[in-house]
């Protein structure tokens, strides 16, 4: 499978606990971006790589998130102290950017389900 | 502020009717995309339009870019229970310094049998 891979793609946590999510990109992307997304709404930004550099972060990133892609590779997003507020769809992306030459299309993962109780 | 606005919000229609979503922005893309989600399921991406003007189409599905680049719209003709879901349009925004995907908010339609 070539596809874009999170995991979990499930997460029950309780409030204060901290959780982290996985994403490995389509092989050859070199851009991967994170989204989180709650029932009836589009994906909302939160921050994306290009290679191993986080180029930007959304202000609904607050500072109990925090993401890497520390080999330019797959990437974590870990948030601390869960309130239950974060409970939602938490979608990796990747792409080429759009300086490589290629199509910047991006292929999401399914997405971790995050509850938190 | 969302760059991008999609209309209408929600789409309840029988099946076998035509319908029309649509994707307008004030800025330039260098390309859009269109995608379907379902229920707990990451988007699938759909189709990429990129030159102004320009006019796919995928068996049932016929997208249209803007000729300014700015908006994009998907018609649906004969609608089938199966194209149920949340379509969701996305725009590339190469001109910027910083060039990322900006998402609307989607369109939810329910096609009923």
């Amino acid at each position: 499978d070539t596809g874009v891979s999170q995991d979990p793609r499930h997460k029950i946590t309780k409030r204060g606990q901290n959780v982290t999510f996985r994403c490995d990109p389509i092989s050859e992307h070199n851009r991967l971006y994170w989204y989180r997304q709650t029932l009836g709404q589009g994906p909302e930004f939160l921050t994306y790589f290009q290679n191993e550099a986080q180029l930007e972060k959304s202000r609904l990133l607050s500072d109990r998130f925090s993401a890497e892609r520390p080999k330019g590779s797959f990437s974590t997003l870990e948030i601390q102290r869960t309130e239950q507020g974060d409970s939602a769809m938490y979608l990796c992306a990747s792409s080429l950017a759009w300086d490589s030459g290629g199509n910047t299309e991006a292929f999401f993962g399914q997405g971790t389900r995050l509850t938190v109780v | 502020t969302q760059l991008l606005e999609q209309s209408p919000q929600f789409l309840s229609i029988q099946e076998g009717e035509n319908l029309t979503v649509y994707c307008n922005s004030s800025s330039v893309f260098s390309s859009l995309q269109w995608y379907r989600q379902e229920p707990g399921e990451g988007p699938v991406l759909l189709v990429t339009v990129v030159t102004g003007g320009e006019v796919k189409k995928l068996k049932r599905l016929t997208f249209q870019f803007g000729d300014a680049r700015k908006d994009s719209s998907l018609h649906i003709t004969a609608a089938q229970p199966g194209d149920t879901g949340l379509y969701l349009c996305a725009g590339d925004d190469r001109g910027s310094t910083l060039g990322r995907l900006y998402f609307g908010r989607g369109t939810q339609l329910t096609v009923w049998p």
